[in-house]
């Protein structure tokens, strides 16, 4: 059974740092390229950065990059984002996703999501 | 970059009714298109890709349709479990999502 389990998330001040983490397992994960997308309270899905399955090609949404780093680690199975100099609105649910190579699936699967709150 | 834009934003309904969900891209996208349903307080589920193909384990009531810029989702008779809501997402240059639509109960 394919499963994303992210982890990480908590209430940060305005200009803090937290490190999400997705775990994965049930699938080979080093052959799929990861994503994680944002929901803000109330509102709806934002894609926000993408990595492939070797890293080679990294992608960020323009409202994150400069501030957010993508990275994996296959050995681990894991999936991570950094993120620096927070904002109040990226106040929001963190969800990781999977999608094939080819990209032809789409996000196939998607984990449960973590809450980061940025607020003083 | 590439808009989505999905009419209406809400849609109230009776479950056995026929529901159809538009959008538009701003520009060809061909069919790298994708559907997904999201209940309250859950992580979204993929229904449709491609346009066109039921995701796994979907049930057939659900169908897509539409090309380059205009697409549907359509669920053929309202169950009591669809009442959620539904964003389209391109995914031929990066990604973008619609800004949804709630389908409540009438």
């Amino acid at each position: 059974e394919v499963q994303l389990v992210e982890s990480g998330g908590g209430l940060v001040k305005p200009g803090g740092s937290l490190r999400l983490s997705c775990a994965a397992s049930g699938f080979a994960f080093s052959d799929y390229s990861m994503n994680w997308v944002r929901q803000a309270p109330g509102k709806g899905l934002e894609w926000v950065s993408s990595i492939s399955s070797r890293s080679r090609y990294i992608y960020y949404a323009d409202s994150v990059k400069g501030r957010f780093t993508i990275s994996r680690d296959n050995t681990k199975n894991s999936l991570y984002l950094q993120l620096n100099s927070l904002r109040a609105e990226d106040t929001a649910v963190y969800y990781c996703a999977r999608h094939d190579e080819l990209g032809i699936l789409a996000f196939d699967y998607w984990g449960q999501g973590t809450l980061v709150t940025v607020s003083s | 970059d590439i808009q989505m834009t999905q009419s209406p934003s809400t849609l109230s309904a009776s479950v056995g009714d026929r529901v159809t969900i538009t959008c538009r891209a701003s520009q060809s996208i061909s069919s790298w298109l994708a559907w997904y349903q999201q209940r309250p307080g859950k992580a979204p589920k993929l229904l449709i890709y491609q346009a066109s193909t039921l995701g796994s384990g979907v049930p057939s009531r659900f169908s897509g349709s539409g090309s380059a810029t205009e697409f549907t989702l359509t669920i053929r008779s309202l169950q009591p479990e669809d009442f959620a809501t539904y964003y389209c997402q391109q995914y031929k240059s990066l990604w973008t999502f619609g800004q949804g639509t709630k389908v409540e109960i009438k």
